[in-house]
């Protein structure tokens, strides 16, 4: 069936370090994919998004490439800042059947200033 | 624009119980959804809607009740609470399948 595999957390880093957040994910059919971002004690609200094959989303320094070759769509930041301390979820959605939206199970970002 | 809202924030109740969950948007949505979101596990959609007077199950249906008769509400109902009910539940809406999704800012819930 479909799903998304995220890496565990917690993932601790110093402020400037890399952030890579692994996902990968199985579909049937077409997805378009998603990373949401969820602040304490708030829902979740959309990071980036891409919904082809080698599309690139991008927002507030964070991207994420959809590649179909390794069914991935892993999370980056050059710089990462304490305010990016929050829980990190991937998700996937089919654009046609069935609906669905699946996610991952997060990935808690800590950042130390 | 409000966007998506949910009342009550904090809720406790008693194992048998029940209790409605209310969920708003006001952005002319379709497509609204409810999910759970339990530690280490993620959301799980419960129920969703593809319009009013359209509701399907999702995941894990088991022990809750929606209805969708108007675009804007979609109640999440409680029929019997359990305390493996115990959760953060948080509803959302979207434009249409395929498209990002908005998020309330969720109930959290304890049966005791």
């Amino acid at each position: 069936g479909d799903s998304v595999t995220q890496m565990e957390g917690p993932v601790t880093l110093s402020e400037e370090a890399f952030l890579t957040i692994n996902c990968t994910y199985t579909a049937t059919g077409y997805p378009s994919l998603f990373w949401y971002v969820q602040y304490p004690g708030e829902g979740l609200q959309l990071l980036l998004k891409a919904t082809k094959a080698d599309d690139k989303g991008s927002n507030k320094g964070f991207e994420a490439t959809y590649r179909k070759e390794t069914t991935s769509f892993h999370l980056e930041k050059g710089s990462v800042q304490v305010s990016d301390s929050a829980v990190y979820f991937c998700a996937l959605t089919l654009t046609s059947g069935t609906y669905k939206y699946i996610f991952g199970t997060g990935t808690r970002l800590k950042v130390l200033a | 624009n409000a966007g998506v809202t949910q009342t009550p924030k904090f809720q406790v109740l008693k194992t048998g119980q029940s209790m409605t969950l209310q969920c708003a948007q006001d952005m002319n949505h379709e497509y609204m959804s409810w999910y759970r979101q339990d530690p280490g596990m993620g959301l799980r959609l419960i129920h969703y809607s593809v319009g009013a007077g359209i509701t399907d199950q999702g995941e894990v249906p088991n022990g809750y009740n929606v209805s969708r008769s108007t675009t804007e509400d979609f109640p999440l109902r409680l029929l019997s609470a359990a305390p493996s009910q115990t959760s953060v539940y948080f509803c959302a809406s979207s434009y249409s399948q395929g498209s990002k999704q908005y998020f309330g800012p969720g109930t959290r819930l304890t049966v005791t």
